[in-house]
């Protein structure tokens, strides 16, 4: 029961433009959303977060959208780098340490 | 450079063995996390510790033991593992508030011969 989903497994983007990365969830008890970015041989890093009392947060180049009604959050970069080109994790929280991660999807930027 | 320090990088044991991977953070963080990590899927979550006591165990086996002996260290025992245990074992921490995002370490890469 797979409860936050990535159904792109990879994208490829070239250098300068928007990559948009896509995240549905099925439990509507999740309070807490977070895209993490993991680079091979590390563990994942914190890129930014979003509470759902909103539906956006910016910071930099990266912004994150949330759409409750359709259980859908996006993680827009703009303009895309190839330092960029990793996989993202996006996780959803419920409760106050229970947090569910995506299968991720393995982000390509073409310089 | 990661602020939760996991030791060893690479743990390589037999079936009968007992080890310990460790996990560290000194950022005041009061929750500490351990995740197991497949091939291409996902972390899972296995264990919380909140102020130092165990909050969560997600119907780990009991091969695995965590231990938290303060609010910096996190340990999780392992005995008699199963080759299907081999795994990245990723430890977290965050500030122990609610909606506060977890920091990791770069994982324990586990081979269970």
């Amino acid at each position: 029961d797979q409860q936050v989903k990535q159904n792109s497994p990879s994208l490829s983007v070239q250098e300068g433009r928007i990559s948009i990365l896509n995240c549905d969830y099925t439990n509507s008890m999740f309070d807490y959303f977070l895209w993490y970015k993991k680079y091979p041989a590390e563990g994942p890093t914190f890129l930014i977060s979003i509470s759902s009392i909103k539906d956006k947060n910016e910071d930099g180049r990266f912004t994150v959208f949330l759409n409750k009604s359709a259980k859908h959050l996006s993680l827009h970069i703009v303009p895309s780098q190839p330092g960029d080109s990793a996989v993202y994790f996006c996780a959803a929280k419920r409760g106050t340490y229970k947090y569910i991660f995506g299968t991720g999807t393995r982000l390509k930027v073409l310089a | 450079d990661t602020e939760v320090t996991q030791t060893p990088k690479h743990l390589v044991m037999g079936m009968t063995n007992k080890k310990s991977l460790k996990c560290e953070q000194h950022m005041g963080h009061r929750a500490m996390y351990w995740y197991k990590q497949k091939a291409k899927k996902p972390p899972e979550l296995m264990f919380v510790y909140s102020y130092e006591k165990l909050s969560i165990n997600e119907s780990v086996p009991s091969r695995f033991s965590p231990e938290c002996p303060n609010s910096s260290l996190l340990n999780l025992h392992l005995h008699a593992l199963q080759p299907e245990d081999s795994a990245l074992y990723l430890c977290a921490s965050s500030q122990g508030r609610s909606n506060q995002p977890q920091h990791f370490g770069d994982g324990t890469r586990l081979s269970i011969l």
